[in-house]
């Protein structure tokens, strides 16, 4: 079965410093993998995913993504964080099973950003 | 084009009751599918509705329950709530059951007491 490992539940950084979320799949076939955003009381928005091709992925808001099958892992940086950047992250790996597609999720990582 | 809806935005309930939480799909998406988050946790997922039939399950009892209209918007019921429903209720729509495109609404609060 599918499953994401996030190291880290809470990273904090100072601001214009580089952002470094973990994030490590483990998945018998070729993942989808995804990174979404979730601010205070809000939805998951999607940052940026992961299919198939380009390995680097960039998505919105500055951030970009690099799909690493050797090590398993879809990490997720900003070279110069922003305050508005503080939020919670969640990493993903689609799991599909007959006609159903579901998202298995990480346990997050809250990002702090120090003034 | 209409974003991804849940009403409500926040709910009380008391142990043993039932709720009904309501998700608008986004324009054109034919796919919902429901995710329970508990409080420092991710997304677990519930199940799925695709042409108003339900379309795979999580580890959920049946209590939790499902239903998708033919405007795919879709109804998540949870009968004999316990303390431990006490979550955000993530509805997320996509087309022809992809996950590669999942759009989330805000989500609805649910507190059980």
């Amino acid at each position: 079965a599918q499953s994401v490992t996030q190291l880290g539940s809470h990273v904090s950084v100072s601001e214009g410093a580089l952002v470094l979320l973990r994030c490590n799949y483990s998945s018998s076939v070729p993942p989808y993998l995804f990174w979404y955003v979730q601010y205070p009381n809000q939805g998951l928005q999607l940052l940026l995913k992961y299919t198939t091709g380009a390995t680097l992925v960039k998505g919105i808001n500055g951030f970009e993504a690099e799909f690493k099958k050797s090590e398993t892992s879809f990490h997720l940086t900003k070279p110069s964080a922003h305050m508005s950047d503080a939020a919670e992250y969640f990493c993903a790996v689609s799991d599909s099973w007959g006609a159903t597609n579901k998202l298995i999720f990480g346990t997050g990582t809250l990002l702090a950003v120090q003034p | 084009e209409t974003g991804v809806t849940q009403s409500p935005t926040h709910l009380i309930k008391t142990r043993g009751q039932q709720v009904t939480l309501r998700c608008s799909s986004q324009s054109g998406h034919n796919t919902v599918s429901w995710y329970q988050q508990a409080l420092g946790q991710g997304p677990q997922f519930i199940f799925q509705y695709y042409r108003e039939e339900e379309n795979g399950r999580g580890n959920f009892p049946p209590r939790f329950s499902g239903l998708q209209f033919p405007n795919y918007s879709s109804e998540l019921n949870v009968n004999a709530l316990e303390l431990d429903d006490s979550a955000l209720y993530l509805c997320a729509s996509s087309f022809n059951g992809g996950a590669y495109e999942q759009y989330f609404g805000p989500g609805t609060r649910l507190t059980v007491t």
